[in-house]
């Protein structure tokens, strides 16, 4: 079957920097992406992978390694609008999103 | 503003009862998605649709249709509904199914099927 493995839950001091992690199963590969949710609100397109490497945007950057089917989201000078849950997403060989459970992320001062 | 309209925001529906819930989007796209999102699960494809006039089952579609007569407009209906159809729904769409377009959701339709 596919799978995406997200951590539940993340905390992490304002100011500093945190890593959330992604692994994934799934039939075919055609894309990564992350997504931001706060609560009880609508997900928002952060960032997207289809090859191998580092992208950055900002205080934000995702990392692909297609063969290890592994991703990372990387966000550094936290803040604490950063508390949210993110969600890593991998698009299968029929252009389909499969969903990860999320990681619920919060911030301390 | 361009973007996607879901209606209603939220609803208290009766087991047994019928329901229609609204997405409109203004921005063009082809492809169109229902999703329901439940605490502890990932987003879970309800159904689809590439372009207007075309329809895909997702991944959880029993009990739920939907329609894409045009391009903005694409309706989820319950024809009768249970209580674990109690979920948050979102509806999504992005140009293509292809390359990297971010999906934009709608601000999603909290419902409780009592």
């Amino acid at each position: 079957g596919q799978n995406i493995d997200q951590p539940t839950e993340m905390t992490a001091t304002e100011g500093a920097i945190v890593q959330i992690n992604c692994t994934y199963q799934t039939s075919g590969f055609n894309g990564l992406f992350w997504y931001q949710q706060h609560a009880g609100e609508a997900p928002t397109f952060l960032s997207y992978n289809v090859l191998d490497g580092l992208e950055e945007k900002g205080r934000f950057s995702s990392f692909l390694s297609r063969s290890k089917g592994y991703s990372y989201l990387l966000l550094k000078e936290l803040q604490m609008k950063d508390s949210a849950s993110y969600l890593c997403a991998v698009r299968d060989s029929n252009y389909q999103l499969i969903w990860g459970a999320g990681t619920k992320l919060i911030i301390k001062p | 503003i361009a973007g996607i309209t879901q209606a209603p925001t939220s609803q208290i529906l009766a087991a047994g009862r019928r329901m229609t819930l609204r997405c409109t989007q203004d921005m063009r796209h082809n492809a169109m998605y229902w999703y329901r999102q439940d605490l502890g699960l990932g987003l879970r494809l309800i159904h689809y649709s590439n372009t207007a006039g075309t329809t895909g089952k997702g991944e959880v579609p029993d009990g739920y249709s939907v329609s894409r007569a045009n391009t903005d407009d694409f309706p989820l209906t319950l024809a009768s509904a249970v209580p674990s159809q109690t979920s948050v729904y979102f509806c999504a769409s992005t140009p293509g199914s292809e390359g990297g377009y971010g999906y934009t959701f709608g601000s999603g339709t909290r419902l409780t099927v009592v």
